[in-house]
Protein backbone atom coordinates (compact mmCIF):
# COMPACT_ATOMS: atom_id res chain seq x y z
CA UNK A 1 0.00 0.00 0.00
CA UNK A 2 1.48 3.40 -0.90
CA UNK A 3 2.05 5.89 1.95
CA UNK A 4 3.42 8.99 1.85
CA UNK A 5 5.41 10.24 4.74
CA UNK A 6 6.71 14.19 5.63
CA UNK A 7 9.08 16.02 7.69
CA UNK A 8 10.34 19.13 8.30
CA UNK A 9 10.63 22.08 10.88
CA UNK A 10 7.38 23.21 12.23
CA UNK A 11 7.77 26.42 14.15
CA UNK A 12 9.62 29.20 12.12
CA UNK A 13 10.17 32.95 12.72
CA UNK A 14 8.60 35.66 9.88
CA UNK A 15 11.26 35.70 7.21
CA UNK A 16 12.64 31.93 7.21
CA UNK A 17 12.19 29.28 4.54
CA UNK A 18 10.16 26.93 5.33
CA UNK A 19 11.45 23.26 4.12
CA UNK A 20 9.13 20.10 3.87
CA UNK A 21 10.49 16.64 2.32
CA UNK A 22 8.24 14.19 1.47
CA UNK A 23 8.77 10.23 0.55
CA UNK A 24 6.66 7.43 -0.94
CA UNK A 25 6.89 4.42 0.74
CA UNK A 26 5.35 1.22 -1.52
CA UNK A 27 5.77 3.01 -4.05
CA UNK A 28 7.82 6.13 -6.38
CA UNK A 29 7.11 9.30 -8.00
CA UNK A 30 8.36 7.36 -11.34
CA UNK A 31 5.02 8.91 -13.95
CA UNK A 32 3.57 10.76 -11.21
CA UNK A 33 3.43 14.12 -10.33
CA UNK A 34 4.56 15.05 -6.58
CA UNK A 35 2.35 18.40 -5.25
CA UNK A 36 2.03 20.19 -1.87
CA UNK A 37 -0.63 21.80 -0.43
CA UNK A 38 -1.84 23.74 2.13
CA UNK A 39 -4.68 24.52 4.56
CA UNK A 40 -4.38 27.26 6.86
CA UNK A 41 -6.13 26.60 10.45
CA UNK A 42 -10.34 26.66 9.54
CA UNK A 43 -9.92 26.99 5.39
CA UNK A 44 -9.88 25.36 3.09
CA UNK A 45 -7.61 23.69 0.76
CA UNK A 46 -4.76 25.86 -1.69
CA UNK A 47 -2.77 24.15 -4.13
CA UNK A 48 0.74 25.34 -3.64
CA UNK A 49 2.43 23.82 -6.79
CA UNK A 50 3.80 20.16 -8.26
CA UNK A 51 6.74 18.83 -9.71
CA UNK A 52 6.77 15.39 -12.46
CA UNK A 53 9.36 13.12 -12.38
CA UNK A 54 11.34 14.77 -15.01
CA UNK A 55 11.21 17.60 -12.88
CA UNK A 56 8.91 19.79 -14.68
CA UNK A 57 6.89 21.96 -12.21
CA UNK A 58 3.46 23.98 -12.09
CA UNK A 59 3.32 26.26 -9.42
CA UNK A 60 0.25 28.66 -8.02
CA UNK A 61 0.94 32.27 -9.27
CA UNK A 62 -0.15 33.82 -6.03
CA UNK A 63 2.88 31.62 -4.52
CA UNK A 64 5.38 31.67 -6.99
CA UNK A 65 8.20 33.71 -6.29
CA UNK A 66 8.53 32.15 -2.96
CA UNK A 67 8.40 28.63 -3.78
CA UNK A 68 11.29 25.94 -5.18
CA UNK A 69 9.78 22.25 -5.28
CA UNK A 70 12.31 20.01 -6.49
CA UNK A 71 12.33 16.23 -6.91
CA UNK A 72 15.08 13.38 -6.02
CA UNK A 73 14.10 10.16 -7.69
CA UNK A 74 16.96 8.59 -6.68
CA UNK A 75 15.68 8.51 -2.80
CA UNK A 76 11.65 8.98 -3.93
CA UNK A 77 11.56 12.14 -2.53
CA UNK A 78 9.44 15.65 -2.92
CA UNK A 79 10.42 18.42 -1.36
CA UNK A 80 9.15 22.23 -1.06
CA UNK A 81 10.86 25.33 0.01
CA UNK A 82 9.23 28.44 0.77
CA UNK A 83 11.03 31.59 1.07
CA UNK A 84 10.12 34.70 3.47
CA UNK A 85 7.50 33.36 5.61
CA UNK A 86 4.59 35.24 7.41
CA UNK A 87 2.12 34.72 9.73
CA UNK A 88 0.20 34.11 6.66
CA UNK A 89 1.63 31.25 5.80
CA UNK A 90 0.83 29.10 8.86
CA UNK A 91 -1.06 25.99 7.78
CA UNK A 92 -0.92 22.10 7.73
CA UNK A 93 1.04 21.42 4.64
CA UNK A 94 0.88 18.02 2.64
CA UNK A 95 2.47 16.34 0.01
CA UNK A 96 0.58 14.47 -2.52
CA UNK A 97 1.05 12.02 -5.42
CA UNK A 98 -1.14 11.56 -7.95
CA UNK A 99 -1.60 12.03 -11.79
CA UNK A 100 -1.53 15.51 -13.57
CA UNK A 101 -4.89 16.44 -12.50
CA UNK A 102 -5.56 15.10 -9.07
CA UNK A 103 -3.95 13.98 -5.85
CA UNK A 104 -4.98 10.25 -5.24
CA UNK A 105 -1.87 9.66 -2.36
CA UNK A 106 -1.50 12.45 0.21
CA UNK A 107 1.21 12.60 3.21
CA UNK A 108 -0.04 12.80 7.18
CA UNK A 109 0.36 16.35 6.80
CA UNK A 110 2.59 19.15 8.95
CA UNK A 111 1.57 22.17 10.84
CA UNK A 112 3.84 24.91 10.39
CA UNK A 113 3.44 27.33 12.85
CA UNK A 114 5.07 31.37 11.68
CA UNK A 115 5.50 33.31 14.86
CA UNK A 116 8.02 35.62 16.33
CA UNK B 1 -8.34 31.55 -11.28
CA UNK B 2 -11.21 29.84 -11.36
CA UNK B 3 -13.26 30.05 -8.31
CA UNK B 4 -15.13 26.90 -6.48
CA UNK B 5 -18.62 27.73 -4.43
CA UNK B 6 -20.05 24.88 -2.62
CA UNK B 7 -23.47 24.74 -0.85
CA UNK B 8 -24.28 23.92 1.54
CA UNK B 9 -21.66 25.23 3.86
CA UNK B 10 -23.09 22.73 6.23
CA UNK B 11 -25.35 20.08 6.79
CA UNK B 12 -26.71 17.99 9.40
CA UNK B 13 -27.81 14.33 8.88
CA UNK B 14 -28.54 10.94 10.50
CA UNK B 15 -26.57 7.83 9.49
CA UNK B 16 -28.61 6.40 5.93
CA UNK B 17 -29.45 9.68 5.58
CA UNK B 18 -28.98 9.77 1.53
CA UNK B 19 -27.19 13.66 0.98
CA UNK B 20 -26.10 15.71 -2.24
CA UNK B 21 -23.30 18.30 -2.06
CA UNK B 22 -23.31 20.89 -5.26
CA UNK B 23 -19.77 22.56 -6.34
CA UNK B 24 -20.51 25.67 -8.81
CA UNK B 25 -17.46 26.77 -10.89
CA UNK B 26 -16.87 30.18 -12.13
CA UNK B 27 -16.20 28.98 -15.49
CA UNK B 28 -16.86 26.08 -17.53
CA UNK B 29 -14.20 23.29 -16.74
CA UNK B 30 -16.13 20.43 -18.92
CA UNK B 31 -15.98 17.46 -16.34
CA UNK B 32 -12.63 18.09 -14.80
CA UNK B 33 -13.75 18.01 -10.94
CA UNK B 34 -12.84 16.05 -8.44
CA UNK B 35 -13.78 15.12 -4.94
CA UNK B 36 -12.52 14.67 -1.56
CA UNK B 37 -13.63 13.33 1.97
CA UNK B 38 -11.38 14.68 5.06
CA UNK B 39 -12.29 13.16 8.49
CA UNK B 40 -11.38 15.68 11.46
CA UNK B 41 -7.50 15.51 11.90
CA UNK B 42 -6.91 13.92 8.87
CA UNK B 43 -5.31 14.11 5.29
CA UNK B 44 -7.86 14.43 2.71
CA UNK B 45 -9.32 11.67 0.83
CA UNK B 46 -10.17 11.44 -2.83
CA UNK B 47 -13.30 9.79 -3.57
CA UNK B 48 -14.09 10.99 -7.45
CA UNK B 49 -12.55 12.15 -9.97
CA UNK B 50 -13.61 13.78 -13.38
CA UNK B 51 -16.88 14.39 -12.03
CA UNK B 52 -18.18 10.49 -12.05
CA UNK B 53 -15.34 8.35 -11.32
CA UNK B 54 -14.81 6.06 -8.52
CA UNK B 55 -11.61 6.16 -6.56
CA UNK B 56 -10.20 2.56 -6.13
CA UNK B 57 -11.85 1.48 -2.48
CA UNK B 58 -14.40 3.80 -2.70
CA UNK B 59 -17.42 1.90 -1.59
CA UNK B 60 -20.12 2.29 -4.01
CA UNK B 61 -22.68 4.68 -1.93
CA UNK B 62 -20.73 8.15 -3.55
CA UNK B 63 -21.48 9.17 -6.98
CA UNK B 64 -20.91 12.27 -8.55
CA UNK B 65 -22.38 14.06 -11.41
CA UNK B 66 -22.48 17.07 -13.56
CA UNK B 67 -20.88 18.82 -16.30
CA UNK B 68 -19.78 22.85 -17.08
CA UNK B 69 -20.59 24.77 -14.33
CA UNK B 70 -21.99 23.03 -12.03
CA UNK B 71 -21.05 18.98 -10.30
CA UNK B 72 -22.89 17.53 -7.46
CA UNK B 73 -21.47 14.69 -4.82
CA UNK B 74 -24.14 12.36 -3.80
CA UNK B 75 -24.07 9.92 -0.98
CA UNK B 76 -26.31 7.67 -1.01
CA UNK B 77 -26.79 6.00 2.78
CA UNK B 78 -24.63 8.02 5.18
CA UNK B 79 -22.32 5.88 7.34
CA UNK B 80 -20.63 7.12 10.50
CA UNK B 81 -17.06 7.43 8.80
CA UNK B 82 -18.83 10.24 6.06
CA UNK B 83 -19.01 12.37 8.62
CA UNK B 84 -16.18 14.62 7.48
CA UNK B 85 -15.43 17.71 5.22
CA UNK B 86 -15.79 17.31 1.55
CA UNK B 87 -14.00 19.35 -0.84
CA UNK B 88 -14.58 20.07 -4.56
CA UNK B 89 -11.35 20.51 -6.68
CA UNK B 90 -11.04 21.82 -10.37
CA UNK B 91 -8.15 20.22 -12.83
CA UNK B 92 -9.53 22.48 -16.10
CA UNK B 93 -6.31 25.23 -15.29
CA UNK B 94 -3.76 25.62 -12.99
CA UNK B 95 -3.94 26.59 -10.45
CA UNK B 96 -5.84 23.84 -9.36
CA UNK B 97 -8.55 25.44 -7.03
CA UNK B 98 -10.57 23.92 -3.77
CA UNK B 99 -14.02 24.98 -2.88
CA UNK B 100 -14.25 26.16 0.70
CA UNK B 101 -15.49 22.68 2.04
CA UNK B 102 -18.99 21.39 3.50
CA UNK B 103 -18.76 20.01 6.96
CA UNK B 104 -21.44 17.13 7.14
CA UNK B 105 -22.30 16.89 10.74
CA UNK B 106 -24.42 14.02 12.23
CA UNK B 107 -27.91 15.32 13.52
Amino acid sequence: QVQLQQWGAGLLQPSETLSLTCTVNGGSFSGYYGGWIRQPPGKGLEWIGEINDSGTTNYNPSLKSRVIISVDMSKNQVSLKLSSVTAADTAVYYCARGGLRWFSNWGQGTLVTVSS
Amino acid sequence: DIQMTQSPSSLSASVGDSVTITCRTSQSISRFLNWYRQRPGKAPELLIFSTSNLQSGIPSRFSGSGSGTDFTLTISSLQPEDFAIYSCQQSYSVPWTFGQGTKVEIK
